[in-house]
């Protein structure tokens, strides 16, 4: 079973609707990170989540981080075609001086104009 | 922040061929790391390219599948040998550019497909 597990692995939302990505962990979450990956580009670095409860905004994308739940939401408000990509979770499970990163399963967002 | 360039961006390879990827850095970086993302599943580390020396690899990645060269700092090539259809997958160089996750940057990736 995967460490991570995004839900749902697919959305279609039509433009200007709000929508949420769930993240959950198999174990302890220290922190979390939101990438964005579009067809052919290179992964985004959206977002870091590093203590419990804590909440960050960048534009119209917000993630919370809830410790307990082992669990992450990123939500988009007012969804745009810009936002179409596929949005992957990430948590750090690295040692030695370097980080190691393990992904979710990914979520495969398309706006509808 | 780096700049990472990948080659190819994208091909089709015929089955037990082989196709050697390149990552090329715009400055020099301690960590170079080689992942893949088969269709459906989520991206999963394939090994850390070392500078001079060996890569380490892992849990399931094995060095005669997955060859890997760091030759200085700022270069690095995945060889994908005796290619299958169940290596069809998109292959994304990564470095590390200080500490913390913010820091690490990813490649365009490597779309490849075998047929």
């Amino acid at each position: 079973s995967q460490e991570l597990e995004q839900s749902p692995q697919s959305l279609i939302v039509q433009e200007g609707k709000n929508l949420t990505i769930n993240c959950t962990s198999s174990k302890t979450l220290y922190g979390l990170y939101w990438y964005k990956q579009k067809y052919g580009e290179g992964l985004i670095f959206l977002m870091m989540l590093q203590k419990g409860g804590e909440e960050k905004s960048h534009e119209k994308i917000t993630a919370k981080l809830d410790e307990k739940k082992q669990q992450s939401s990123l939500h988009i408000t007012a969804s745009q075609p810009s936002h179409a990509g596929i949005y992957l979770c990430g948590a750090d499970r690295g040692s030695g001086g370097y980080q190691k990163v393990t992904f979710g399963t990914g979520t495969k967002l398309q706006v509808i104009p | 922040s780096a700049v990472i360039s990948q080659k190819p961006s994208r091909d089709i390879c015929q089955r037990g061929t082989s196709l050697t990827i390149q990552c090329q850095v715009d400055s020099q970086v301690t960590m170079m790391f080689w992942y893949r993302q088969q269709p459906g599943q989520s991206l999963t580390l394939i090994a850390t390219a070392n500078q001079g020396s060996e890569a380490t690899y892992e849990s399931g990645f094995v060095i005669d599948k997955f060859p890997i060269s760091r030759p200085n700092l700022t270069f690095s090539t995945l060889t994908v040998s005796n290619m299958s259809p169940e290596d069809s997958s998109i292959y994304l160089c990564s470095v590390q550019g200080g500490t913390g996750l913010d820091t690490i940057y990813f490649g365009e990736g490597s779309w490849l497909t075998v047929v």
